[in-house]
């Protein structure tokens, strides 16, 4: 199985600020690469999909980035509404494997 | 705007099967080509992908799990559901529901994504 590794294990900001949260898989998985969000009691949301193709309705503040093995997310003007635990999905091979999650919390 | 929801047992014995049922509202779960799938959380863990399926019959299973599993579709209904046996106190988590979409980035060039989950309902195995 391929294993997607999240360093760090959390991360902590300020509204407004840029926060970069990476995500890095155990072999090449070209760009098969998903970021969901999750807040605490409520079910993924997806955010960005084929490492940088922006779900509808999702604001342009996400941004994904990355190919092989090294992906980010970036959250260029942190909101109120974003702290949540962010998780990647690499869709390359069967079993399709999640990160453990980059909680987000408030500094 | 599609909605999924779970329904099932909260609490399973050790040994026994446990059986999830995912109700599809706002689109009919045998139009266009999605999947249908099954995602569990352990406490404090990562997401676990258990499997999806075509409204056909067509499977896809985690091998960690796929002797434990079936799943079925029923298109009368609007519904899937998720069959595991021998449950143990390690499947205790929290079980979504989901469609999964393939969409076309590049000509010929197809990724898949969850793209819209149920609540999750969250099943103990427990004696």
């Amino acid at each position: 199985d391929i294993q997607m590794t999240q360093p760090p294990s959390s991360l902590s900001a300020s509204v407004g600020d840029k926060v970069t949260i990476t995500c890095r898989a155990s072999q090449n998985i070209s760009d098969y690469l998903n970021w969901y969000q999750q807040k605490p009691g409520k079910a993924p949301k997806l955010l960005i999909f084929a490492t940088s193709h922006l779900q509808s309705g999702v604001p342009s503040r996400f941004t994904g980035s990355g190919t092989g093995t090294d992906f980010a997310l970036t959250i260029t003007s942190l909101q109120p509404e974003d702290f949540a635990t962010y998780s990647c999905q690499q869709t390359y091979s069967t079993p399709e494997t999640f990160g453990q999650g980059t909680p987000v919390d408030i500094k | 705007q599609l909605q999924l929801q779970e329904s099932g047992p909260g609490l399973v014995k050790p040994s026994e099967t446990l059986s999830l049922t995912c109700q599809v509202s706002g689109a009919s779960i045998s139009s266009g080509s999605f999947q249908w799938g099954w995602i569990r959380q352990p406490p404090g863990k990562e997401l676990e992908w258990i499997g999806t399926m075509y409204y056909s019959g067509t499977t896809f299973k985690n091998p960690s799990l796929q002797r434990r599993i079936s799943m079925f579709v029923d298109t009368s209904k609007n519904q899937f559901s998720l069959k595991m046996t021998s449950m143990t106190a390690a499947d205790t988590a929290k079980y979504y529901c989901a469609r999964l979409r393939d969409a076309m980035v590049t000509p010929g060039r197809y990724v898949r994504f969850f793209d819209f989950w149920g609540q999750g309902i969250q099943v103990t195995v427990s004696s």
